[in-house]
C-alpha cells in the first residue's frame, strides 16, 4: 500500500535551520507531486507548497519563498523540505502528503513536530 | 486569492444524527473541493474529493455535494468513529487552501 513515512520531531533554536524528510513506497515516486502542509498548536492546516517529482518544478506559497526549500531524491523515492532561519512561529506539526497541485492529497505522511524555542 | 469559510466551528451530536458541514468559497470554484478528517494527534484523511467523489475505503455515510461557491459535507448517521475535525480544502492549478475547520463534538 501507499505509505509515506517522515522523519522524527526536532528541536531548533531560532535562527536555525530544519530539514524534514518524508519517504514515500508503494507506488512510482516519479508519477505524482509531494504538497507540504503545516499546522501550528491547536490551528487550522496551512499549505506551504508543493514540488513536482518528474521535473522539479516547485511552487511556495509567497509567506515561504527564500525561505523554504523543497526538494525530492528519485533514487531513494524521499521528498525532503528545509526551513531556514526559524522562528518560534514556525513550531507546527510539518505534513507530507502525495499529490500533484491540482489534485487530490491522499495518502498524507504522520507529520513531524518541529518546535522552535531559545 | 481564494478564501474558503467553513460553518459552524464546532458542532455538537449525539450518535445517529446526520450533520451537515458547509463550505463556502470567496468565488467560484467549480467542483475542485476535497474534504478531509482530523482526529487528534494524526494526519487529515481524505473523505471526499471534486466535491462529491467517495474515497475509497470511506464509509457511505458521508457524502459530499456543492459547485461554485457553495458546498457541503453531510454524515448520514453519526458514529462514535466520526468524533474529529472535518477541512474542506480547494484545489487549483496555483494553489491550496483550506477552510478553518469544523470541530464535530459528542452532545
Amino acid at each position: 500500500q501507499v505509505e509515506l513515512a517522515q522523519s522524527g520531531a526536532e528541536v531548533k533554536k531560532p535562527g536555525a535551520s530544519v530539514k524534514v524528510s518524508c519517504k514515500t513506497s508503494g507506488y512510482t515516486f516519479t508519477n505524482y507531486g509531494i504538497t507540504w502542509v503545516r499546522q501550528a498548536p491547536g490551528q487550522g492546516l496551512e499549505w506551504m507548497g508543493w514540488i513536482s517529482v518528474y521535473n522539479g518544478d516547485t511552487k511556495y506559497v509567497k509567506e515561504f519563498q527564500g525561505r523554504v526549500t523543497m526538494t525530492t531524491d528519485t533514487a531513494t523515492n524521499t521528498a525532503y523540505m528545509e526551513v531556514r532561519r526559524l522562528r518560534s512561529d514556525d513550531t507546527a506539526v510539518y505534513y507530507c502528503a502525495r499529490g500533484a497541485i491540482g489534485t487530490k492529497l491522499d495518502p498524507w505522511g504522520q507529520g513531524t513536530l518541529v518546535t522552535v524555542s531559545s | 486569492d481564494i478564501q474558503m469559510t467553513q460553518s459552524p466551528s464546532t458542532l455538537s451530536a449525539s450518535i445517529g444524527d446526520r450533520v451537515t458541514i458547509t463550505c463556502r468559497a470567496s468565488q467560484s470554484i467549480g467542483s475542485y473541493l476535497a474534504w478531509y478528517q482530523q482526529k487528534p494527534g494524526k494526519a487529515p484523511k481524505l473523505l471526499i474529493y471534486e466535491a462529491s467523489s467517495l474515497e475509497s475505503g470511506v464509509p457511505s455515510r458521508f457524502s459530499g455535494s456543492g459547485s461554485g461557491t457553495e458546498f457541503t459535507l453531510t454524515i448520514s448517521s453519526l458514529q462514535p468513529d466520526d468524533f474529529a475535525t472535518y477541512y474542506c480544502q480547494h484545489y487549483n492549478s496555483h494553489q491550496y487552501t483550506f477552510g478553518q475547520g469544523t470541530k464535530l463534538e459528542i452532545k
